[in-house]
């Protein structure tokens, strides 16, 4: 059993550039999290789904974009990369309402140059 | 919205000293859970603990223990004959059930001398 696996788990891009990050969970949860870590700042919220077919803003979502058109899928988009956007990004599903705990990913370490 | 404080940044304790973490939580709802999780060094985040706020009976599990205090609004957590296995960031968190988002305290990072 996976759980929760986050692809990739490093990535250099160059400023400008565009690249998604893919979170896949084996669980049948149905909401799924997008967080960044900085240095300092804790997990932030960047965007999250409560269903298939379903996108919602966290608290830090600007220059990012999300797709939810598999369940088990939840994919984070950086359509033009920028240095700001270097960070340590983690994916977490929880099955389903507040109540049971989220699972995470392994973290995937973005470094935009 | 939810919201949680975890003031102390970082905290540095001797091995086997008992130490407590700090959080102190916000919300509207009359029904809500609270969450611990940890990072170590590795980089993962790791589920602790989930309290529900109907139920104020302190918990204990082995050296960990929590203290829920509704009237004070905090979940603090106390780790008694502290361990190096220990030093980790803790995250303390409110999931909001009006809007469903899961929104994470920014931390303490706990180091355990040895």
């Amino acid at each position: 059993n996976a759980g929760v696996t986050q692809t990739p788990k490093f990535r250099v891009l160059k400023t400008g550039q565009s690249m998604t990050l893919l979170c896949a969970q084996d669980m049948n949860h149905e909401y799924m999290y997008w967080y960044r870590q900085d240095p300092g700042m804790g997990l932030r919220l960047i965007h999250y789904s409560v269903g298939e077919g379903t996108t919602a803003k966290g608290e830090v979502p600007d220059g990012y974009n999300v797709s939810r058109l598999k369940k088990q899928n939840f994919l984070l988009g950086l359509e033009s990369a920028a240095p700001s956007q270097t960070s340590v990004y983690f994916c977490a599903s929880i099955a389903g309402g507040a109540g049971p705990e989220a699972f995470f990913g392994q973290g995937t370490r973005l470094t935009v140059v | 919205a939810q919201k949680v404080t975890q003031a102390q940044t970082e905290i540095s304790v001797v091995e086997k000293e008992d130490v407590t973490l700090d959080c102190v939580y916000e919300t509207r709802d009359t029904t809500y859970y609270l969450f611990w999780y940890k990072q170590p060094p590795s980089g993962e985040l790791v589920f602790l603990i989930r309290r529900n706020s109907f139920d104020e009976q302190n918990e204990i599990s082995g050296r960990y223990s929590w203290n829920f205090q509704k009237s004070t609004s905090s979940f603090n957590f106390t780790i008694t004959a502290s361990q190096v296995v220990d030093s980790a960031v803790y995250f303390c968190a409110p999931p909001d059930f009006g809007n469903e988002k899961l929104t994470f305290g920014t931390g303490t990072r706990l180091t355990i001398i040895p």
